[in-house]
């Protein structure tokens, strides 16, 4: 089974601030690779997703995610933070057998100070 | 509008009393999921379902049964086995084709009375 570790169950930047947000995942390389975020009380939503088109990924709302392999990371970054990127983040992989199945990290929580 | 409703949205559970949350879809997606959220331990699975009338458990299905008699709709329910419900559950529903993403519902939170 995959396993996903975020490193960091919060992080605090201030507005401006580059956001990294970093993410590991078990050795055997999975297919698909996730960030999600979260608003309170509410569902995930997709920010971006790994498909080994590109190790460099871009999502919405101007974050990105790079693919290393020899790192097993997938970590996120977004060159500026605003209020409004104040959220909780997930990382997920997918199954390396049952593409259908996913794992999800811990979670990190991004707090963004004036 | 296309997505995922679950209900209720809050719901409370007697002891020994057994829960059903309500997932429906109007994606046209073939799988379904369920997810249960603690404080810290982000999402772990509980059942899935890639198509109607089949599905399989997930890393927590203990205390928890499910069936996926339409397209449309993926019940869970808690049952009294399950000792310690308090949390978020999360449904989600993604198309069969490997790896596709997965679009969540709101959520139910669900507290012991």
């Amino acid at each position: 089974a995959q396993s996903v570790t975020q490193l960091g169950s919060h992080v605090s930047v201030s507005e401006g601030a580059l956001v990294l947000l970093r993410c590991n995942y078990s050795s055997s390389v999975p297919p698909y690779l996730f960030w999600y975020v979260q608003y309170p009380n509410q569902g995930l939503q997709l920010l971006l997703k790994y498909t080994s088109a590109a190790t460099l990924v871009k999502g919405i709302n101007g974050f990105e995610a790079e693919f290393k392999k020899s790192e097993t990371s997938f970590h996120l970054t977004k060159p500026s933070a605003h209020m409004s990127d104040a959220a909780e983040y997930f990382c997920a992989v997918s199954d390396g057998y049952n593409f259908n199945k996913f794992y999800f990290g811990s979670g990190t929580k991004l707090n963004v100070k004036p | 509008d296309g997505g995922i409703t679950q209900s209720p949205k809050y719901l409370f559970r007697k002891e020994g009393q057994n829960v059903t949350l309500s997932c429906e879809q109007n994606l046209n997606h073939d799988a379904m999921y369920w997810y249960r959220q603690d404080p810290g331990q982000g999402l772990r699975l509980i059942y899935y379902s890639q198509i109607v009338n089949d599905f399989q458990k997930g890393d927590i299905a203990e205390g928890y049964s499910v069936s996926r008699e339409k397209k449309e709709s993926f019940p869970l329910t808690v049952t009294s086995a399950q000792k310690n419900p308090t949390a978020f559950y999360l449904c989600a529903s993604s198309n069969r084709q490997g790896g596709d993403i997965q679009y969540f519902g709101a959520g139910t939170r669900l507290s012991v009375l």
